[in-house]
């Protein structure tokens, strides 16, 4: 069964620090890997993706993260943090093409990202 | 602004009460899913329809029931309410076809059962 763990509930930076917000995978089968952000009383939006192909994918608002198989993560990162970042951040996976119909996505915990001033 | 559209924004109901929250899923797209978000959770998987059938459910009771439409905008209905209900419900809508993967989500519907 598939699963994700995103390592850290809370995590704190200053304005202008790197974020990096950690998130493995378990899975039988390399799965599609998805970022959303939740803002507060919002639903989710989606970060970026990983499907197939470059395993660095860009997304919007500078985030980025990087597919490394043989570490079964999906890392996010952000060079450089703007106090409007400070929000909730998912890590989802579900599974590829070939791997069944249900396109059900699962999704770890969360992490809430503060942004100090 | 994602084009999904939930309805209503927020929800009070007693326990055993029954509510429909509804879904207007973004144009072209066929395939529903309806997750709950529990206060500092992840969303889980309740259920998934596709052009109007149920396409998979995640581990809740029967008392969690949905429908889509010919239209594909979605219900879920929950019965005989219970306090542990009371939740963020986000409803995805996606196609269901293989080469677009990713799931638009509306804001969501605030449930909240006393």
């Amino acid at each position: 069964a598939q699963s994700v763990t995103q390592l850290g509930s809370h995590v704190s930076v200053s304005e202008g620090a790197l974020v990096l917000l950690r998130c493995n995978y378990s899975s039988s089968v390399p799965p599609y890997l998805f970022w959303y952000v939740q803002y507060p009383n919002q639903g989710l939006q989606l970060l970026l993706k990983y499907t197939t192909g470059a395993t660095l994918v860009k997304g919007i608002n500078g985030f980025e993260a990087e597919f490394k198989k043989s570490e079964t993560s999906f890392h996010l990162t952000k060079p450089s943090a703007h106090m409007s970042d400070a929000a909730e951040y998912f890590c989802a996976v579900s599974p590829p093409i070939n791997a069944g119909n249900n396109r059900k996505l699962i999704w770890g915990l969360g992490t809430s990202l503060a942004v100090n001033p | 602004e994602t084009g999904v559209t939930q309805s209503p924004t927020h929800l009070i109901k007693t326990r055993g009460q029954q509510v429909t929250l509804r879904c207007s899923s973004q144009s072209g797209h066929n395939t529903v899913s309806w997750y709950q978000q529990a206060l500092g959770q992840g969303p889980q998987f309740i259920f998934q329809y596709y052009r109007e059938e149920e396409n998979g459910r995640g581990n809740f009771p029967p008392r969690f029931s949905g429908l889509q439409f010919p239209n594909y905008s979605s219900e879920l209905n929950v019965n005989a309410l219970e306090l542990d209900d009371s939740a963020l419900y986000l409803c995805a809508s996606s196609l269901r076809d293989y080469t677009n993967t990713e799931a638009f989500f509306g804001q969501g519907t605030r449930l909240t059962v006393v």
